[in-house]
């Protein structure tokens, strides 16, 4: 089972900073890498799509980039309404994991 | 609009069963993967497995290999999860959600989720 890593745990910025948000896997993925943005008592949402690619809807501010074992969500200014945990997901033929999640809040 | 909408929320005894539904709405349901996600009470996400609504063919995740069992109905465009021999920690919220791609391209990302299900196991 591929294990994704994902720093950090928790990160703690003000409106307008810049986010980095990191996803490490346990061997190469590819470019098969998915974020997603779950709020409080909300299902996740997709944000980002094969490392790089937004999902439709997702604001600009929102980038991934990254291939085989390290990748990267940046958020390039942040919103009151990006407090959320982030999650990246990965495709290994018909399997599937989730890292452990990056805890966002906005001071 | 594409919509998922699972079933309600359960409460169940230790070595029971639980069967949650999904129904998909807005596309054609044939023409997508679907797969289940569990979430235990401010836990993170936990991919169970995926089926293939057209096919009917299924993977599990290893973790839950046994004891849980995918179906669908493709005349009411709902698939199931039904997961048994039930313990305290099987409490959780699951969810049903839509693979990105189209079969038979997988495109291992999940583009529409349901709302749901909370799923709780107590004596």
């Amino acid at each position: 089972e591929i294990v994704l890593t994902q720093s950090p745990v928790t990160l703690s910025l003000s409106p307008g900073e810049r986010a980095t948000l990191s996803c490490r896997a346990s061997q190469s993925v590819s470019s098969h890498l998915a974020w997603y943005q779950q709020k409080p008592g909300q299902a996740p949402r997709l944000l980002i799509y094969d490392a790089s690619n937004r999902a439709t809807g997702i604001p600009a501010r929102f980038s991934g980039s990254g291939s085989g074992t390290d990748f990267t969500l940046t958020i390039s200014s942040l919103e009151p309404e990006d407090l959320a945990i982030y999650y990246c997901q990965q495709r290994n033929n018909w399997l599937y994991t989730f890292g452990q999640g990056t805890k966002l809040e906005i001071k | 609009q594409v919509q998922l909408v699972q079933s309600g929320a359960e409460v169940k005894k230790p070595g029971a069963s639980v069967k949650v539904s999904c129904k998909a709405s807005g596309y054609t349901f044939t023409n997508y993967y679907m797969h289940w996600v569990r979430q235990a009470p401010g836990q993170g996400l936990e991919w169970m497995g995926i089926i293939n609504p057209d096919a009917g063919s299924i993977t599990y995740a290893q973790k839950f290999q046994g004891r849980v069992t995918m179906t669908r109905d493709t005349s009411t465009s709902t698939v199931y999860m039904e997961l048994s021999s039930l313990r305290s920690e099987d409490t959780a919220v699951f969810y049903c959600a839509r693979d990105q791609g189209v079969i038979p391209h997988q495109a291992g990302s999940f583009d529409y989720w349901g709302q749901g299900t909370l799923v709780t196991v107590s004596a």
